[in-house]
């Protein structure tokens, strides 16, 4: 069971340039969300999704576009990447969100703009 | 806004002594609360959850405790372990509205 699986591991961009972040998971949660971690300032939320065709932002969408058109697969796209997101990057997933369902992490991807 | 910090950023313990981290929220309405582990590396894992009709919750070697007066979470690890050294994070959420807000997160560091 691979869970919640991320690529690329690791990734840098130039100023400008666009790519995906790829998330997929086998558990068949309905819930999947992104995160961005920065030393000293945790995890933050960037968007997340209720369910296939369902998105919505967190505390710092901006830059970030996302679409859910599968239950498996949450992609997050940078449309002209900025040094500013230089961070490492988490998808999850859940069950609908409740009780005894926590969230389940990849690995990361690590983002460096220059 | 909502928040969610920690007291302590760094925390050293000896090996087999017991540690407790702690975590503030600013939300009241938050009816859900969740400690997650992160080794270096890795992605966070999650450790132990409260809901808020509860006071304490126990697992195998960790105890949470809520205490929803002052707005207060902590985590107990009984006789820290070389293994134990990680970040750890609450989080905190309102069930309803299915955000997970994320402390900035304490790293222990468990001394042989």
């Amino acid at each position: 069971n691979a869970g919640v699986t991320q690529t690329p591991k690791f990734q840098v961009l130039k100023t400008g340039q666009s790519m995906t972040l790829q998330c997929a998971q086998d558990m068949n949660h309905e819930y999947m969300s992104w995160y961005r971690q920065d030393p000293g300032m945790g995890l933050r939320l960037i968007h997340y999704s209720v369910g296939a065709g369902i998105t919505d932002q967190g505390e710092v969408p901006n830059g970030y576009n996302v679409s859910r058109s599968t239950t498996e697969d949450f992609p997050l796209r940078l449309l002209s990447a900025a040094p500013s997101q230089t961070s490492v990057y988490f998808c999850a997933s859940s069950s609908r969100y409740s009780y005894n369902s926590p969230l389940h992490f990849g690995n990361g991807t690590r983002l460096t703009v220059t | 806004g909502e928040s969610v910090g920690l007291h302590l950023p760094t925390l050293s313990v000896q090996e087999g002594d017991n540690s407790i981290i702690n975590c503030a929220y600013s939300n009241s309405a938050s009816d859900y609360f969740i400690w997650y582990k992160q080794e270096s590396g890795k992605g966070p894992q999650f450790i132990i959850d409260i809901r808020s009709n509860m006071d304490k919750r126990q697992g195998q070697r960790v105890t949470v405790l809520l205490n929803k007066t002052v707005k207060h979470l902590s985590l107990q690890i009984a006789a820290t372990q070389p293994g134990d050294s990680a970040v750890y994070f609450c989080a905190e959420l309102k069930t309803s509205y299915d955000k997970v807000i994320f402390g900035p997160g304490t790293s222990l560091s468990v001394i042989p």
